[in-house]
């Protein structure tokens, strides 16, 4: 069984400030590890993933991830938030043994950017 | 998110109603999903489909059905509505791209079981 976990349920930042969303991930065995961002009222939109190589992806919006896997993790982060940052973010993840490209997805976690 | 469209967008329905949300694509994909969300729970998959005719089970599949006649629809039912199921229900699409291809979302459907 696979699984992520986000452990903030909200994240306060001020504008120009580096923002981080942390996210940890269980599988069984190579994870696929995706992030994706929800703006109010709207449907979810991919901002980056990690299949293989290079540790740190970079991807819309300026946002990059880290593959960790020692810590099993893959925090999402940004050098210097925009107020039009806050939005509601998750992070999800592929086992390469699950049928169907099906993705796990954590609880989220909101970011509120403060002018 | 151009290429996924739900409807309805929005729909109040009383305990035992049954409905049916549609979800449309226009980008010839293989695999569909139908996912629901709930405050702090994330996205739970509640069916998904491989291919035009056949379907399986998610991790929620308790209570709906679901139908790939046509490959670019995949609609979801609902027998008998109950309160459990007030929720906002997310469609999403992949290529067949074994394993590393990100989802498509539609903008979803509000559903609300009296």
């Amino acid at each position: 069984a696979q699984s992520v976990a986000q452990p903030e349920d909200q994240v306060n930042v001020a504008e120009g400030n580096p923002l981080t969303v942390k996210c940890t991930y269980s599988v069984s065995g190579n994870p696929y590890l995706f992030w994706y961002v929800q703006y109010p009222n709207r449907g979810l939109q991919f901002l980056l993933k990690y299949i293989t190589g290079d540790n740190l992806v970079k991807g819309s919006y300026g946002f990059e991830a880290e593959f960790n896997k020692s810590q099993t993790s893959f925090h999402l982060k940004k050098p210097s938030a925009l107020v039009s940052d806050s939005a509601l973010y998750f992070c999800a993840v592929r086992d390469i043994q699950a049928a169907g490209n099906k993705l796990t997805f954590g609880g989220g976690t909101r970011v509120l950017v403060k002018p | 998110n151009a290429g996924v469209t739900q409807t309805p967008k929005f729909r109040v329905l009383k305990t035992g109603q049954s409905m049916t949300l549609l979800c449309a694509q226009d980008m010839n994909h293989e695999y569909m999903y139908w996912y629901r969300q709930d405050p702090g729970m994330g996205l739970r998959l509640i069916h998904y489909s491989v291919g035009e005719g056949t379907t399986a089970k998610g991790e929620v599949p308790d209570g709906y059905n679901v139908s790939r006649l046509k490959k670019q629809n995949f609609l979801l039912g609902l027998e008998s509505a109950a309160p459990s199921q007030t929720s906002v229900y997310f469609c999403a699409i992949s290529v067949k791209r074994e394993y590393t291809g990100e989802l498509f979302f539609g903008e979803g459907s509000r559903l609300t079981v009296l």
